[in-house]
């Protein structure tokens, strides 16, 4: 199975700092990488598709790169609802569909 | 709109079995892949299984291989994830997910496109 590594684990930041969030796959896997953004009680909402393909209705802050086995996901200027969860995932290799095991972005 | 809706949370004892429902709307049910998704309480996410509605095909997670079986009925659009011989660790939410990939497209990158609400399933004595 391919391993999803994302750092860091939690990250403290200020509204409209620039965030970035990694994600290291154990091998390579192109780029069949998604992000995820959880919040609270509710369920997750793909942010990007494919490494780079923002999902319509997100926000142009959002961005998304990498390839091979490494990847970035990217805030520009933090907004107050960005607080949130963040998981990657891949589909290069499946079964089974993997997942990092997550970055919560808090408050500072 | 494209809609999943899940049935209710769920109670239950160890060595029960669950069945969850989630019922598709907005878009032909038979065109797009469907996922399983779980988290446990503060813990990450973990992928289960997918069905083929059209078809019917299963592929589980070895994790599961066992214990999970993915059905669908293509008359009410809904789609059923029961989960056998429970134990206290599979406390969790239960998600169903919808490829953004249809059927036609095998192959191609896969995510996890439209998500239900969750269901919340309690294994305890």
């Amino acid at each position: 199975d391919i391993q999803m590594t994302q750092s860091p684990s939690s990250l403290s930041a200020s509204v409209g700092d620039r965030v970035t969030i990694t994600c290291r796959a154990s091998q390579s896997i192109s780029t069949y990488l998604n992000w995820y953004q959880q919040k609270p009680g509710k369920a997750p909402k793909l942010l990007i598709y494919v490494a780079s393909s923002l999902q319509s209705g997100v926000p142009s802050r959002f961005s998304g790169s990498g390839s091979g086995t490494d990847f970035t996901l990217t805030i520009s200027s933090l907004q107050p609802e960005d607080f949130a969860t963040y998981y990657c995932q891949q589909s290069y290799s499946t079964p089974p569909y993997t997942f990092g095991q997550g970055t919560k972005l808090e408050i500072k | 709109q494209v809609q999943l809706v899940q049935s209710g949370a769920e109670v239950k004892k160890p060595g029960a079995s669950v069945k969850v429902s989630c019922k598709a709307s907005g878009y032909t049910f038979t065109s797009y892949y469907m996922h399983w998704v779980r988290q446990a309480p503060g813990q990450g996410l973990e992928w289960m299984g997918i069905i083929n509605p059209s078809g019917g095909g299963t592929t589980y997670a070895q994790n599961f291989q066992v214990r999970v079986t993915l059905t669908r009925d293509t008359s009410t659009s809904t789609v059923y994830m029961e989960l056998s011989s429970l134990r206290s660790e599979d406390t969790a939410v239960y998600y169903c997910a919808r490829a953004i990939i249809a059927v036609t497209d095998r192959g191609k990158p896969d995510a996890f496109e439209i998500w239900g609400q969750g269901t919340m399933v309690t294994v305890s004595s």
